[in-house]
């Protein structure tokens, strides 16, 4: 059974700092890592998506990495904004055709 | 091309009461799954629909259940509601037959108060 482990629960950051977000997994079997973004009482935005024959992506300020061997992928965030507030949640797939969600990383980028 | 859509937008029942929730699907995909988050969790999995049957299922009881139609739209039908059913319901769809292969796009959500 996939288990999605995020850490750390919350973080806050001054504007311009570059930071990480962190997500394990259990199922190293896992063939691809998704991120996602959630604004307060919001759906979810997907952010970046990671094929397991890829190392990473990259979409503007953002770039995940997925490592298999060792159950985890990141999520660097270049030159924050305070717009970049939100929850971020990684998910991999399960075993019943779902997406297994991490309970997420609220990050606060202060002006 | 019309995103993924969800009504009610917020919703307040009473324990014991049932509850059905809708759900557009995005322009051109034929999978539909519906996802329990509660406060400050991630989304749980509840169950995936593909033409019209059920495609898998989470660790969710019988007493929720849902329906996909032709147009590929959905509903979710909770009975008996209890107060632990209060959440955020999402809805996301996909193109095809969902492994968690490609991206599923959300929908803005429901949110369900039972008291």
């Amino acid at each position: 059974k996939q288990e999605v482990t995020q850490i750390p629960a919350a973080l806050s950051v001054p504007e311009g700092e570059n930071l990480v977000l962190n997500c394990s997994f259990t199922d190293s079997a896992i063939y691809n890592l998704q991120w996602f973004r959630q604004d307060p009482g919001k759906g979810l935005t997907s952010l970046l998506l990671i094929q397991s024959s890829q190392r990473e992506q990259t979409s503007g300020r953002l770039n995940a990495s997925l490592d298999k061997s060792s159950g985890r992928s990141t999520l660097y965030i270049a030159a924050s904004q305070p717009g970049d507030s939100a929850t971020y949640l990684c998910a991999g797939p399960g075993s019943a055709r779902q997406l297994t969600f991490g309970s997420g990383t609220q990050l606060t980028v202060l002006p | 091309e019309t995103g993924v859509t969800q009504s009610p937008t917020h919703l307040i029942k009473t324990r014991g009461q049932q509850v059905t929730l809708r759900c557009s699907s995005q322009s051109g995909h034929n999978t539909v799954s519906w996802y329990q988050q509660a406060l400050g969790q991630g989304p749980q999995f509840i169950f995936q629909y593909y033409r019209e049957e059920e495609n898998g299922r989470g660790n969710f009881p019988p007493r929720f259940s849902g329906l996909q139609f032709p147009n590929y739209s959905s509903e979710l039908n909770v009975n008996a509601l209890e107060l632990d059913d209060s959440a955020l319901y999402l809805c996301a769809s996909s193109p095809r037959r969902g492994r968690g292969e490609e991206t599923q796009y959300f929908g803005p959500g429901t949110r369900l108060l039972v008291l």
